[in-house]
């Protein structure tokens, strides 16, 4: 699976919207693109994922490059409760280990 | 619909002691694992499973033995705990296909003493 790279912090005012950027330049073509949360002393939490098109669901949008090597997710109205670590995640088949890295930390305050 | 439940949420075992973790899932998900989270080191694999009645090992498997024999349910034993079990376990399961998306259940908070 690619390797990932992300920022290890950012912050964010509540109310604004939070880009967190990943770069996944090694990105083979039959690899997706996930995004999980852990907020503190939860379990990990699926927020969204893509192959090459751009995904939007109620928690994100997910803008992937169009060489695929970087993507952002995008957290339209941050708030207090998004405070969390965010993983970009990139892998290819099912049924293996999803592979953490250190994540940015989000921090949202009012 | 619970999703992934773990059973305990928290224990105490002092060393050599045994114990059996539980991780139970309504989903009808052919995938299940067993992660464990250290300060500062992320999360790994210990554990998985891609169906009933199969288990492999993670990348941490020494110490800790599983079963599933029922396909809802994904059991993690250690046999005789260490202090270095000393941990944050997380269960998740996951639907087979190319788009593996694993749901997690809420942590099992382990002291070995």
């Amino acid at each position: 699976d690619a390797k990932t790279t992300q920022p290890p912090s950012m912050d964010c005012a509540e109310g604004r919207a939070a880009n967190l950027p990943c770069n996944h330049s090694t990105i083979s073509g039959n690899e997706y693109v996930y995004w999980y949360r852990q907020i503190h002393s939860q379990g990990p939490q699926y927020i969204i994922h893509g192959l090459k098109n751009n995904e939007t669901n109620e928690m994100a949008s997910l803008i992937i490059t169009e060489d695929r090597k970087s993507s952002t997710l995008i957290l339209p109205h941050a708030t207090l409760r998004d405070t969390a670590v965010y993983y970009c995640i990139v892998r290819a088949q099912a049924g293996t280990a999803l592979i953490f890295g250190k994540g940015t930390t989000l921090s949202v305050s009012s | 619909n619970a999703g992934v439940t773990q059973t305990p949420k928290f224990r105490v075992l002092k060393t050599g002691q045994s114990m059996t973790l539980l991780c139970a899932q309504d989903m009808n998900h052919e995938y299940m694992y067993w992660y464990r989270q250290d300060p500062g080191m992320g999360l790994r694999l210990i554990h998985y499973s891609v169906g009933e009645g199969t288990t492999a090992k993670g990348e941490v498997p020494d110490g800790y033995n599983v079963s599933r024999l029922k396909k809802q349910n994904f059991l993690l034993g250690l046999e005789s705990a260490a202090p270095s079990q000393t941990s944050v376990y997380f269960c998740a399961s996951g639907f087979s296909g190319r788009a593996d998306i694993q749901y997690f259940g809420a942590g099992t908070r382990l002291s070995v003493l």
